[in-house]
């Protein structure tokens, strides 16, 4: 079974600076998605980003970027130009393609992002 | 745009009852999802269904739990019997293939008195 593992509970970040949030995942696949969902308060799941993992190519998405680390199973999210809009949770996110994308998503635990202003 | 709708918003239920949770995925997507979050802990996917059939499920998923898509649009969980530990956040969602990512909806909080 896949993990992922997000090891900051918790980060802050002035406004307007730029801020990285890690997660790290376990698998044996080699063929799989990853995603970073943001959730604010609402508690809401809003996708932010996601990358396959057979493009090299590190993808963005206007102030978010992400470093994909496929051999070192890494996958951080940059957010750049920080803004009070940015706090939330921040969960990323792993769907194998093992069985056609049947399998649902696998979390992990969150990192709660706190902007300075 | 289109978007994933969950009703009720908030729903307060004794222990014992049986509660369903309503979803309308969005219209042209293929594969259903449920997944649940405690208060504090992450996201934990229940449940998928694709074909009218239930793809995958996790271990939380037992007997008490079943999936439905009644009619074209509507996607439902229902729980048998309720327990406190059902109190969480339950998310629907759907993608329009099992390769693209999946489109949540707003949760339905569930607490069981």
């Amino acid at each position: 079974a896949q993990t992922v593992t997000q090891s900051q509970p918790e980060m802050s970040v002035q406004e307007a600076e730029t801020v990285t949030l890690s997660c790290t995942y376990d698998t044996s696949e080699s063929d799989y998605y990853l995603f970073w969902y943001k959730q604010p308060p609402s508690r809401q799941m809003i996708l932010v980003i996601r990358q396959e993992a057979y493009k090299q190519q590190n993808a963005t998405e206007n102030r978010f970027s992400v470093n994909f680390q496929k051999a070192a199973k890494s996958f951080s999210l940059k957010i750049s130009d920080s803004q009070l809009g940015d706090a939330a949770m921040y969960f990323c996110a792993y769907r194998s393609l093992a069985r056609g994308g049947a399998d649902g998503l696998t979390f992990g635990k969150g990192t709660h992002l706190i902007i300075q202003p | 745009e289109p978007e994933v709708t969950q009703t009720p918003s908030h729903q307060v239920t004794q222990m014992g009852q049986e509660v369903i949770l309503r979803c309308v995925p969005i219209s042209n997507h293929l594969y259903f999802y449920w997944y649940r979050q405690i208060l504090g802990q992450k996201v934990e996917f229940l449940v998928s269904f694709y074909n009218n059939e239930i793809s995958e499920k996790s271990e939380i998923f037992d007997d008490q739990f079943s999936v439905e898509r009644p009619d074209g649009s509507n996607f439902t969980l229902k729980i048998r019997s309720t327990k406190l530990e059902d109190s969480a956040m339950y998310f629907c969602a759907s993608s329009g293939s099992g390769t693209t990512e999946a489109f949540f909806g707003q949760g339905t909080r569930l607490t069981v008195v």
